[in-house]
């Protein structure tokens, strides 16, 4: 199973909106509405930010939201904010009832 | 709160073996999947396996398969992984997360386990 392809770098000044892309195929993002998002930061363990596309959980700001359009999902930030620095990996299941994740993009506030 | 504590991470040579433990707590343990995930250093998430509520659903990545064995034991709320035939791209820390069969995501993470696998 490959990774689903994230772009590496996305960046933006506080208060624009940034959008990641995770591209799959349709054996997992374009087959399943289970996509999730996790942030991390530096040294620390990952975190829920988005799950079945486009829930958020309890306590996630609603400047986080997720979306798909066939194998590709998304996630955007609006009105970024200094502590949304951090790495950004999105997973799917998948048609062999594993998951994958995706390479990674590591968000940087200008 | 859901507390996911991960042990036995250390040194092993190549072709050794590990088992690492997940102690849960704050959550009915025997109720959820749980799953492995390990990030190599300054690499990106891999996800490793996925062990079912009951012990009777198991899978495994493709690039464990054969060699690490995922088991739980739900009287004492506990995750292990058996790591045996370990390589040296085995280096990594291990997380074991919360991994709620419903929504198909990783929705609490312990704080990991690192193993490194050198001569």
């Amino acid at each position: 199973q490959s990774a689903l392809t994230q772009p590496a770098s996305v960046s933006g000044s506080p208060g624009q909106s940034i959008t990641i892309s995770c591209t799959g195929t349709s054996s997992d993002v374009g087959g399943y509405n289970y996509v999730s998002w996790y942030q991390q930061h530096p040294g620390k363990a990952p975190k829920l930010m988005i799950y079945e596309v486009s829930n958020r959980p309890s306590g996630v700001p609603d400047r986080f939201s997720g979306s798909k359009s066939g194998n590709t999902a998304s996630l955007t930030i609006s009105g970024l904010q200094a502590e949304d620095e951090a790495d950004y990996y999105c997973s799917s299941y998948t048609s062999s009832s594993t998951y994958v994740f995706g390479t990674g993009t590591k968000v940087t506030v200008l | 709160q859901v507390q996911l504590v991960e042990s036995g991470g250390g040194l092993v040579k190549p072709g050794g073996s590990l088992r690492l433990s997940c102690a849960a707590s704050g959550f009915t343990f025997s109720d959820y999947y749980m799953s492995w995930i390990r990030q190599a250093p300054g690499k990106g998430l891999e996800w490793v396996s996925y062990i079912s509520s009951s012990g009777s659903t198991i899978y495994y990545a493709d690039s464990v398969k054969g060699r690490f064995t995922i088991s739980r034991d739900n009287a004492k709320n506990s995750l292990y992984l058996q790591m045996n035939s370990l390589r040296a791209e085995d280096t990594a820390v291990y997380y074991c997360a919360r991994a709620p069969v419903t929504t198909a995501d990783f929705d609490y993470w312990g704080q990991g386990t690192l193993v490194t696998v050198s001569s």
